[in-house]
């Protein structure tokens, strides 16, 4: 049973344009929610997160929304630059449980095209 | 940020022997590491957390006598893969936290290949 769902596999787009990379969950035990970014042959980064007590989440050109009631989120990135080319992983945590715990989607490929 | 390396980054092995991989905390002490499996255009499947001086705790799925996990150091935890198989072929990536800190900071991953 996947509880984080990223059902977009994969996401083209022009240089400077927007991205917008979603991802549903079905636990609402879930309060904290993180989107890494994975190039090839290395490990996940972080890239932002967001609290469920807040409805979005910004850092620089990455935006984080959060919408609770459809079990929904999606990150932003404007503008894209090709260097964002990679892999997103929306990954969310339990309230109450470990740290540490996360549940990951599939991931997105993102490619931003010059 | 914080640094957590993982070696090998590749290794290729025959059917039945014994891989070891490595995960080291390079700046800072990890009292639990974890362990995550990644078929291709799947997701990382937690395996196991292994704790500092304790035994692992294994999630559910995951043979503990297959994927042996040592946690000896603050620093360092290893996932031995005994009599591995082709079906064991997968990339498998440590992560650990750092304090309270739930921003996990992940090795470079390990590409495992069984023949």
């Amino acid at each position: 049973d996947q509880q984080v769902k990223q059902n977009s596999p994969s996401l083209s787009v022009q240089e400077g344009r927007i991205s917008i990379l979603n991802c549903d969950y079905t636990n609402s035990m879930f309060d904290y929610f993180l989107w890494y970014k994975k190039y090839p042959a290395e490990g996940p980064t972080f890239l932002i997160s967001i609290s469920s007590i807040k409805d979005k989440n910004e850092d620089g050109r990455f935006t984080v929304f959060l919408n609770k009631s459809a079990k929904h989120l999606s990150l932003h990135i404007v503008p894209s630059q090709p260097g964002d080319s990679a892999v997103y992983f929306c990954a969310a945590r339990r309230s109450g449980g470990s740290n540490y715990k996360l549940t990951f989607g599939k991931g997105t490929l993102l490619t931003v095209n010059p | 940020g914080a640094v957590v390396s993982q070696h090998p980054s590749r290794v290729i092995c025959k059917s039945g022997t014994s891989v070891k991989i490595e995960c080291r905390s390079l700046d800072f002490q990890a009292t639990t590491m974890f362990w995550y499996r990644q078929f291709p255009k799947q997701s990382l499947m937690l395996m196991a957390t292994s704790n500092e001086g304790s035994k692992a705790t294994y999630e559910q799925g995951v043979e503990k006598d297959k994927f042996l996990i040592n946690h000896a150091s603050l620093t360092l935890s290893t996932l031995t893969v005994t009599s591995a198989h082709p079906e064991d072929s997968s990339f498998y990536i440590c992560s650990a936290g750092q304090g309270a800190n739930e921003k996990l900071f992940f090795g470079s991953g390990t590409q495992l290949s069984v023949l």
